[in-house]
């Protein structure tokens, strides 16, 4: 059972846009949540991490969470052709040996 | 900073064929990973360390093995491949549990 889903599975967005991306968690009691990137024939690079409800901005990058719904979400403002990848969610409980659960990906591409 | 190196970087076997990935990381991380990812379904964890000289079984053990010679290395052993376990072999490393992980580029393994 996949314990994080994420939305769109694939996203186009013009240079310049916005791109939105959404995860959901079926697990109450995941509190860490995280964004990570995946540029083709290189691993996954951490974007950003969350862990209290709320907005968290780096740079053109907002997440945005909210545990009540166990939702969270990146945005990608004035985003680049370089922005092009896969995005994973990722989501872990509170408290040692809990893992990390990634959700299944989402491909970005900005076009020119 | 540091870099986590995987080797090789293409591997090719045959079915049955017992198959060994290495992995380096000179961040001096004390935790170690091993994932598995397969197209449209996001990264599975086959094997951690929290420590040099621990071994824990993730999600996805059965049909591997792993051993940490020492902080700085994790490998990885198929016991015998098949078909469908063609897929992208990821080695990632963190401070310690629960941090941000670092992954190396991959091993893409081909099994014929």
């Amino acid at each position: 059972q996949q314990k994080v889903q994420q939305s769109p599975e694939s996203l186009s967005v013009p240079e310049g846009g916005m791109a939105s991306l959404n995860c959901t968690s079926s697990d109450r009691n995941f509190q860490y949540f995280w964004w990570y990137r995946q540029h083709s024939g290189e691993g996954p690079k951490a974007l950003m991490s969350i862990f209290s409800d709320g907005d968290k901005k780096e740079g053109r990058f907002t997440a945005h969470l909210n545990k009540a719904s166990l939702h969270v979400s990146l945005h990608i403002r004035d985003s680049q052709p370089s922005d092009s990848a896969l995005y994973f969610c990722a989501a872990r409980q509170q408290g040692t040996g809990s893992k990390l659960s990634f959700g299944k990906g989402a491909k970005l591409t900005v076009s020119p | 900073g540091g870099i986590i190196t995987q080797t090789p970087k293409f591997l090719i076997g045959q079915e049955g064929q017992k198959l060994t990935l290495k992995c380096q990381q000179n961040f001096n991380h004390d935790t170690m990973y091993w994932y598995r990812q397969d197209s449209g379904k996001g990264l599975r964890l086959i094997y951690y360390s929290i420590t040099e000289n621990d071994l824990q079984k993730g999600d996805l053990s059965e049909g591997y093995d792993a051993s940490r010679e020492k902080k700085s290395s994790f490998s990885l052993t198929v016991t015998s491949a098949q078909k469908n376990e063609m897929a992208v072999f990821l080695c990632a490393s963190s401070m310690d549990w629960g941090a941000e992980q670092f992954f190396g580029p991959g091993t893409r393994l081909t099994v014929l």
